[in-house]
């Protein structure tokens, strides 16, 4: 079946731009994780959706990261007035809840590259 | 907030020989573990996970042992391929929040 797909995979920006991302979890997956990797690091949670709210927002590195996701489905992260630390790949994630267990296995999209000149 | 460090950064073996990666951890709540590994260029994928409830978890080659009181955590690979040269990363699950550590560059040698 399909998987985690994400757009676009490739956006260059002008600082002060605001960029959104798009993630399409796998259908039926109601967790849904938003990372973000620097070149060559490891990776940065930032976020992560039960249906559609999100019990913590607090990862989100500045108050310019938004991150919002409708109908258990979709998941748009927003940065506004991008910034050159920005750059990275932002990668989506999501996951099917077991039993008693929320997390289980993530399935990681292929990311979206931003890069902010 | 969490702190996962995780060893050796870079780890080279022969074909055939075992492979351990560690990883310490700072907050007792800390409930899931999971490892994932990471080619060059790819999307992460796991390859184990274990809960805070259970020690030791073995999937064929690979296993992770849990030490919850001295907050450490390690995978073991067995037999290793040229085909697990990688990227693992270990990561840790408290309060909302993944914390993952700085990852672990695994070398083969055929």
């Amino acid at each position: 079946g399909a998987g985690v797909s994400q757009s676009p995979s490739n956006k260059v920006t002008e600082k002060g731009k605001d960029v959104e991302l798009r993630c399409d979890p796998i259908s039926g997956h109601t967790a849904l994780y938003w990372y973000r990797q620097s070149l060559g690091q490891g990776l940065e949670f930032l976020i992560y959706f039960q249906g559609n709210s999100a019990p913590d927002k607090s990862g989100l590195p500045s108050d310019r990261f938004s991150a919002e996701r409708t109908g258990g489905s979709v998941s748009t992260l927003t940065i506004q007035r991008t910034q050159q630390e920005d750059s990275a790949v932002y990668l989506c994630a999501s996951s099917a809840p077991t039993g008693a267990n929320y997390h289980n296995e993530q399935f990681f999209g292929p990311g979206t590259r931003l890069t902010v000149l | 907030g969490e702190n996962v460090e995780q060893h050796p950064s870079t780890l080279s073996v022969q074909e055939g020989d075992s492979a351990v990666i560690k990883c310490t951890y700072s907050d007792s709540a800390s409930n899931y573990f999971p490892w994932y590994k990471q080619e060059l260029g790819k999307r992460p994928q796991l390859i184990i996970d274990i809960r805070s409830n259970v020690g030791e978890k073995k999937d064929q080659r690979i296993a992770v042992t849990l030490n919850k009181t001295a907050k450490h955590f390690s995978l073991h690979i067995t037999e290793t391929q040229p085909e697990d040269s990688a990227v693992y990363f270990c990561v840790s699950y408290s309060f909302n929040k993944f914390y993952f550590g700085s990852g672990t560059k695994l070398n083969v040698k055929p």
